[in-house]
């Protein structure tokens, strides 16, 4: 999905170093989440943020920051880089749909993804 | 929070074959269960989703089933073909539409 993309794609950086991931988007979407994944373990949540001011700790945000410059943008900062935060990370938008018959509910958007290795 | 198991880690099958994947989760306030297919170096895409109102839901060859008293959701897939091969997550969201909880995965390979 185009409309989510996320830079860069692949970064391979040294213990200490600071990192920032960026994530932008096209759809207008307001939701905005990062994961990051690992062998195993599925997707889990980093950070999530509902609008420009709005910024919420997911399951394993110790060690990562995030800021939200703008809807379109939603950014992803290692401070301190350290070996296991080895990973995939994935960008989400998110919004929500309302079906008649079937009530509310909130369809994910993800971007491609960016691999990062700290040595 | 919410805890959501997924089974099995790995499933082979025979092309022409059905595979069944299943997820179980903790928080009975739970409501929306989507299925997302990622192929090897690919994001993750919605292939399917089922809200808690609903007992099953069917797309040409993928189905899901919701079993609330259970606490628990399968993906079945009917007349594999290769291209089906993939890792599948299931998820659950929460009932205040926060966050999504993913199960760990499962690799799908079909067999031709």
């Amino acid at each position: 999905d185009a409309d989510v993309t996320q830079t860069p794609r692949n970064r391979i950086t040294k213990t200490g170093k600071r990192i920032m991931l960026e994530c932008s988007q096209t759809k207008g979407h307001d939701r905005m989440y990062w994961y990051r994944q690992d062998p195993g373990l599925g997707l889990r949540l980093i950070y999530y943020s509902f609008d420009v001011k709005d910024i919420n700790k997911g399951e394993i945000s110790d060690g990562y920051s995030v800021s939200r410059q703008a809807q379109a943008k939603f950014s992803l900062s290692l401070e301190s880089a350290i070996p296991n935060q080895t990973a995939l990370y994935f960008c989400a938008t998110s919004v929500i749909r309302t079906s008649g018959s079937s009530g509310s509910y909130n369809e994910q958007f993800f971007g491609p993804g960016t691999r990062l290795t700290v040595l | 929070g919410e805890n959501v198991e997924q089974h099995p880690s790995t499933l082979s099958v025979q092309e022409g074959d059905s595979a069944v994947i299943k997820c179980t989760y903790s928080d009975s306030a739970s409501n929306y269960f989507p299925w997302y297919k990622q192929e090897l170096g690919k994001r993750p895409q919605l292939i399917i989703d089922i809200r808690s109102n609903v007992g099953e839901k069917k797309d040409q060859r993928i189905a899901v089933t919701l079993n609330k008293t259970a606490k628990h959701f399968s993906l079945h897939i009917t007349e594999t073909q290769p291209e089906d091969s993939a890792v599948y997550f299931c998820a659950a969201r929460t009932y205040n539409f926060n966050k999504f909880y993913f199960g760990s995965g499962t690799k799908l390979n079909v067999k031709p």
